[in-house]
């Protein structure tokens, strides 16, 4: 059973727009919700995260945006760059960051 | 920001032999880690909950013989696939939770290491 779903699986756009991907889940237990940015042939890294307290979040070029009722949240690249082509994946955990449930990833690239 | 050093980056063995991979905070202390298995183009699948000092947790359908995991140190843990086949090929990355001061409670993950299995 799959507790995140991810969308799009892959996602083209130009430099300078936005970029948008969502994420759904089904456990209403969840309560810390971070996206990850990874590279090839590198480790997840922390992007930003949020917690169900607040319905958007944003740093930088990044908002997350959460909607509790709907049970989604999405993150949104501003002003998207080519440095930012990688895979992105959300992912869920309850009581805190350590157990988290992943998304199945989305590819970004962005084209000059 | 916090640190995790994973080592090797890079492995390629025969069939039949073991590999270890470790797993280090560098600046900060950890009591869990994290091992999770990554095919190409796919999510990470967590293996096991590693804690200090105690046996590992396996997820559902990892075999626990096959996949050693020791944590030794609040700094250290370890990953050995023993008797590695072509099937283990794979990415593995850790991740560690620290505990007290900058890293606390937060989740920081390894760069991962590619096993290539002959």
């Amino acid at each position: 059973q799959q507790q995140v779903k991810q969308s799009p699986q892959s996602l083209i756009v130009q430099k300078g727009g936005i970029s948008i991907i969502n994420c759904a889940y089904e456990n209403t237990a969840f309560d810390y919700f971070p996206w990850y940015q990874q590279f090839p042939g590198k480790g997840p890294a922390l992007l930003i995260a949020i917690r169900p307290d607040v319905s958007e979040k944003k740093e930088g070029r990044f908002t997350i945006s959460f909607n509790k009722s709907a049970k989604q949240f999405s993150l949104h690249i501003m002003d998207s760059q080519p440095g930012d082509s990688a895979t992105y994946f959300c992912a869920a955990a309850v009581g805190g960051y350590s157990t988290l449930t992943f998304g199945k990833g989305t590819m970004l690239l962005v084209s000059p | 920001g916090a640190v995790v050093s994973q080592h090797p980056s890079r492995v390629i063995c025969k069939s039949g032999t073991s590999v270890k991979i470790e797993c280090r905070s560098l600046d900060f202390q950890a009591t869990t880690m994290f091992w999770y298995r990554q095919f190409p183009k796919k999510s990470l699948m967590l293996m096991a909950t590693s804690n200090e000092g105690s046996k590992a947790t396996y997820e559902q359908g990892v075999e626990k013989d096959k996949f050693l995991i020791n944590h030794a140190s609040l700094t250290l843990s370890t990953l050995t696939v023993t008797s590695a086949h072509p099937e283990d090929s794979s990415f593995y990355i850790c991740s560690a939770l620290g505990v007290r001061g900058r890293a606390n409670e937060k989740l920081f993950f390894g760069s991962g290491t590619q096993l290539s299995v002959l």
